[in-house]
């Protein structure tokens, strides 16, 4: 079973829109949780960090359940920018040993 | 933001010949350096961690024969991928954490991709 699991899509969505992605990770022992932005052809870049309680920047909100080891990343009135596809990443009990969930490719249309 | 350089960003070579990809840390100590590789359509995998100063820990089914991985000073770590063959084409992905910073964070080099012919 792999470490990070997410539904790749495509999701394609108008301007606007609000879009949901979610993710689930198979080791309870877990430390950290973030989601990480890809454009195409590029390094990922960290986009926000998860935690616990919940937290949003911006039109953007991340919510954890660590009980059912699942992660959820919100984006709301879509811009065109947005379109990228979004990793879910965990660290693991390792130090610094990040995993990767395969993306969820996200178009966002005018 | 911390800035991680990589080069080449992007190299064509003959199936047989050894490429070798540079890491840098342009303004701060890279303590540990993590080498990820990436297939179309897939995710980042982890092909090894260095420190600097000792032997890279491999991950399991990554050859540490065919992938020499480097880790010479706190700014620099270059990985070789020796008898390159077309499967090795990738887009390869260094990353470095800070010396007394936080282990979530990481900072990623803008990769190099590879394409063996």
């Amino acid at each position: 079973r792999k470490e990070v699991e997410q539904d790749p899509g495509p999701f394609n969505v108008p301007e606007g829109a609000t879009v949901a992605f979610n993710c689930t990770y198979s080791n309870s022992a877990s430390q950290s949780f973030f989601w990480y932005r890809q454009d195409c052809r590029k390094e990922p870049k960290l986009l926000m960090s998860v935690y616990s309680s919940g937290n949003e920047d911006g039109r953007f909100t991340a919510q954890l359940n660590r009980a059912s080891q699942y992660i959820s990343l919100l984006i709301r009135d879509s811009k065109l920018s947005d379109s990228a596809t979004y990793l879910c990443v965990v660290r693991g009990s390792t130090l610094g040993r990040l995993y990767f969930g395969r993306g969820t490719q996200l178009t966002v249309w005018p | 933001g911390a800035v991680v350089s990589q080069h080449p960003s992007w190299v064509i070579c003959k199936s047989g010949t050894s490429v070798k990809i540079e890491c840098r840390s342009l303004d701060f100590q890279a303590t540990t350096m993590f080498w990820y590789r990436q297939f179309p359509k897939q995710s980042l995998m982890l092909m090894a961690t260095s420190n600097e100063g000792s032997k890279a820990t491999y991950e399991q089914g990554v050859e540490k024969d065919k992938f020499l991985i480097n880790h010479a000073s706190l700014t620099l770590s270059t990985l070789t991928v020796t008898s390159a063959h077309p499967e090795d084409s990738s887009f390869y992905i260094c990353s470095a954490r800070i010396r007394g910073r936080s282990y979530n964070e990481q900072f990623f080099g803008p990769g190099t991709r590879l394409t063996v012919l």
